[in-house]
C-alpha cells in the first residue's frame, strides 16, 4: 500500500511568486493535513480538510490556502512568497481525520527554498 | 489554548543507556497526547498516543511513556538506547473534538554514541 506521497521534493522560487504543493493521501483516507516545519518556529499546523472542505485552519495569513479534490488529494498555495516562507511542508493522512482515535500518516514533505 | 515544552533541544547518550526525553503540556481540557519521530528526510512517524485509560503507554521500538496529571508531563522513554534511534522526536498535544490539528513541542534531537 502506497503511503502518503508529496510532489515536488523540492522546491525554488523567488520572493513574490507563488507557489503550489501537492499531497496524494493513502488510499481510503478522506482526511489531509498541512503542516509547517522551520527550525525557528518548529511544526505548526496550516489547515486540514475532510470531504473537500476545510474543517480546521491554523494562524497563517490569507497567502496560505489549501483545496480537496473528490478523489482526497490536495493541493496546498502559498501566494506572494516570503523569504519566511522557506520550509518543510508536511502533509499527513488518516481515514476520518481523528487523530485521537486513529494513526496520522504523513509524508515525506516538500522543501521550499524562497529567494 | 494548548502548548507542549520538550525540555532540552539536543540530548545524548550512549548505546544501551537509558533515553530519557522530556514533555509538558498545558491544557485547559483534559487532553490528547502523543510522541512522533522524524528521521532524517522523512516525514513523521507515530511512536505511541495517549487517549484515555492506562496512564503508561507502550509504542514501538521499544518507547514507552506516561501520562501524569498531576505534573502535566508524558516524558518518552527507553531502557537500552540504540544507534538506530538517533532522530528527532516530538510531543503533541491535541483536543478531542480537533480533527488532526495537533500543537507540538520544539523537538528533542537523540543523539545515540557508540
Amino acid at each position: 500500500k502506497a503511503g502518503v506521497t508529496q510532489t515536488p521534493r523540492y522546491l525554488i522560487k523567488t520572493r513574490g511568486q507563488q507557489v503550489t504543493l501537492s499531497c496524494s493521501p493513502i488510499s481510503g483516507h478522506r482526511s489531509v493535513s498541512w503542516y509547517q516545519q522551520t527550525p525557528g518556529q518548529g511544526l505548526q499546523f496550516l489547515f486540514e480538510y475532510f470531504s473537500e472542505t476545510q474543517r480546521n485552519k491554523g494562524n497563517f495569513p490569507g497567502r496560505f490556502s489549501g483545496r480537496q479534490f473528490s478523489n482526497s488529494r490536495s493541493e496546498m498555495n502559498v501566494s506572494t512568497l516570503e523569504l519566511g516562507d522557506s520550509a518543510l511542508y508536511l502533509c499527513a493522512s488518516s481515514f476520518t481525520g481523528t487523530a485521537t482515535n486513529e494513526k496520522l500518516f504523513f509524508g515525506s514533505g516538500t522543501q521550499l527554498s524562497v529567494l | 489554548a494548548q502548548s507542549v515544552t520538550q525540555l532540552g533541544s539536543h540530548v545524548s547518550v550512549s548505546e544501551g543507556a537509558l533515553v530519557l526525553l522530556r514533555c509538558n503540556y498545558s491544557s485547559s481540557v483534559p487532553p490528547y497526547l502523543f510522541w512522533y519521530v522524524q528521521y532524517p528526510n522523512q516525514g513523521l512517524q507515530l511512536l505511541l498516543k495517549y487517549t484515555t485509560g492506562a496512564t503508561l503507554v507502550k509504542g514501538i521500538n521499544g518507547f514507552e511513556a506516561e501520562f501524569k496529571k498531576s505534573e502535566t508531563s508524558f516524558h518518552l522513554t527507553k531502557p537500552s538506547a540504540h544507534m538506530s534511534d538517533a532522530a528527532e522526536y516530538f510531543c503533541a498535544v491535541s483536543q478531542g473534538n480537533a480533527g488532526n490539528m495537533l500543537t507540538f513541542g520544539g523537538g528533542t534531537r537523540l543523539m545515540v554514541k557508540p
